[in-house]
């Protein structure tokens, strides 16, 4: 089955702590993003990656950090540096920037 | 700056009537697309339908349709014969130059289907 997997469902995180989301898709999609919602909100951008090797920040890219090294993955790490990172993050995949977007079940962080 | 508006917040509709969710956007670019996602409770994002800026017919996809009035600025989802099944939050979002071909996203309607 086709598809985007995130990992972990939940997690919880000591403030100063870096953690890191996984996201990994086998729908041979060039284009890969990471958005962060929270309660209430719509979903805002904080990196895109349109090739392996290559990506560029979005709206909100401060205290994230991404690589994107396999076609396949394109792991978030949240750092201390975020202030604020509670929240509900979804990754999402697509053809190129001009198709529609995927998205994976996603991955809701607390921070403790 | 491109940018979207989703008007209501909440809606409650009796099963098997027809709704209409509001979208309404803001963009100096003449190509762009609309979207629309739904997402149920359990928090993924499920694409509906697109409609390209360009495309003279309004995009239909089985029991949804898209209202586009393109000098109103409007992309009104219309769900036709509603289920419990579609209560969900809806999104609108747009792609165009302005956002470097990123989506902006509205804040979304909450849809309840009362049975």
């Amino acid at each position: 089955d086709g598809g985007i997997t995130q990992s972990p469902k939940y997690l919880f995180r000591k403030e100063g702590q870096n953690v890191t989301l996984s996201c990994e898709q086998n729908l041979n999609h060039d284009a890969m993003y990471w958005y962060r919602q929270d309660p209430g909100q719509g979903l805002r951008l904080i990196y895109y990656s349109q090739i392996v090797n290559d990506f560029q920040k979005g709206d909100i890219a401060e205290g994230y950090s991404v690589s994107r090294e396999k076609k396949e993955s394109f792991p978030l790490t949240v750092t201390s540096a975020q202030k604020n990172p509670t929240a509900f993050y979804l990754c999402a995949s697509a053809r190129s920037s001009y198709n529609e977007q995927f998205f994976g079940p996603g991955t809701r962080l607390t921070v403790l | 700056a491109q940018k979207i508006t989703q008007t209501q917040p909440g809606m409650f509709v009796q099963e098997k009537e027809a709704v209409t969710l509001d979208c309404t956007y803001d963009t100096s670019d003449q190509s762009y697309g609309l979207f629309w996602y739904k997402q149920p409770s359990s928090g993924e994002m499920i694409f509906l339908i697109y409609q390209g800026s360009y495309d003279e017919q309004n995009a239909t996809e089985g029991r949804y349709s898209l209202n586009f009035q393109k000098a109103r600025k409007s992309a009104n989802l219309v769900i036709s014969a509603s289920q419990l099944g579609d209560s969900a939050m809806y999104f609108c979002a747009m792609r165009g130059r302005d956002s470097n071909y990123q989506l902006i996203w509205g804040a979304g309607t909450k849809l309840i289907i009362k049975p």
